[in-house]
């Protein structure tokens, strides 16, 4: 069972276009951080979410975090070929855990 | 070093071998986990180290599976009997405890690709 759903799980988008990735669950979690993993690496942290409602921007990124703490997104506008690779989010269950529980990624292609 | 460092970068073996995979974290960070890929999805929560104890170690698939961590800082993680199943990548990060309220940044290396034929 995944604890945390990512859809879609791939995209594949022409350079320019939006984009909006969800990760979603049936759990409350204290934080969400997304990450981005490139091919032979490991991923790097983009975000952290805490607060319900939060929403961060990070140039053309917007992170979101759901009122209920369940669910967050990534919205990319005018996507570019250097945002492709593999989007993880990943949640902690309790406040300051330092286990992180992965979904299962979305593998985003951008075209040129 | 810089960042967290892991070896080998890639190994074949074959079914029924032990392997062992090197962590070495970055400089004083207390925390240690490692995590397994397959196949460019998700990552596998597997063990967390918080100094040398591991309070979690609740992702081990099975008992052919363990990890140490000596001295605060370099960790081991060895497969025994290697299953053709095993084959992934396995992926190890460190992080600062940053204190009540908050989980840290992961950071993490390259990844050990594991191939067992």
């Amino acid at each position: 069972t995944q604890l945390l759903e990512q859809s879609p799980q791939f995209l594949s988008i022409q350079e320019g276009e939006n984009l909006t990735v969800y990760c979603n669950s049936s759990s409350v979690f204290s934080s969400l951080q997304w990450y981005r993993q490139e091919p032979g690496e490991g991923p790097v942290l983009l975000v952290t979410v805490v607060t319900g409602g939060e929403v961060k921007k990070l140039k053309r990124l917007t992170f979101q975090f759901g009122d209920a703490r369940k669910d967050s997104s990534l919205h990319i506008t005018a996507a570019q070929p250097g945002d492709t690779g593999l989007y993880l989010c990943a949640g902690a269950r309790i406040q300051g855990a330092q286990k992180l529980v992965f979904g299962q990624g979305t593998r985003l292609t951008i075209n040129p | 070093g810089a960042g967290v460092s892991q070896s080998p970068s890639n190994k074949v073996t074959e079914k029924g071998k032990d392997v062992e995979l090197r962590c070495d974290p970055i400089s004083g960070h207390t925390a240690l986990y490692w995590y397994r890929q397959s196949l460019g999805q998700g990552l596998e929560f597997l063990i967390y180290f918080q100094g040398n104890s591991a309070p979690d170690k609740s992702g081990l698939p099975s008992d052919r599976f363990s990890a140490e961590r000596t001295g605060g800082s370099v960790s081991t993680l060895t497969i025994q009997r290697t299953q053709q199943e095993d084959s992934a990548v396995y992926l190890c990060a460190s992080s600062l405890i940053v204190g009540r309220g908050a989980t840290g940044e992961l950071f993490f290396g390259e990844g050990s690709r594991l191939t067992v034929l």
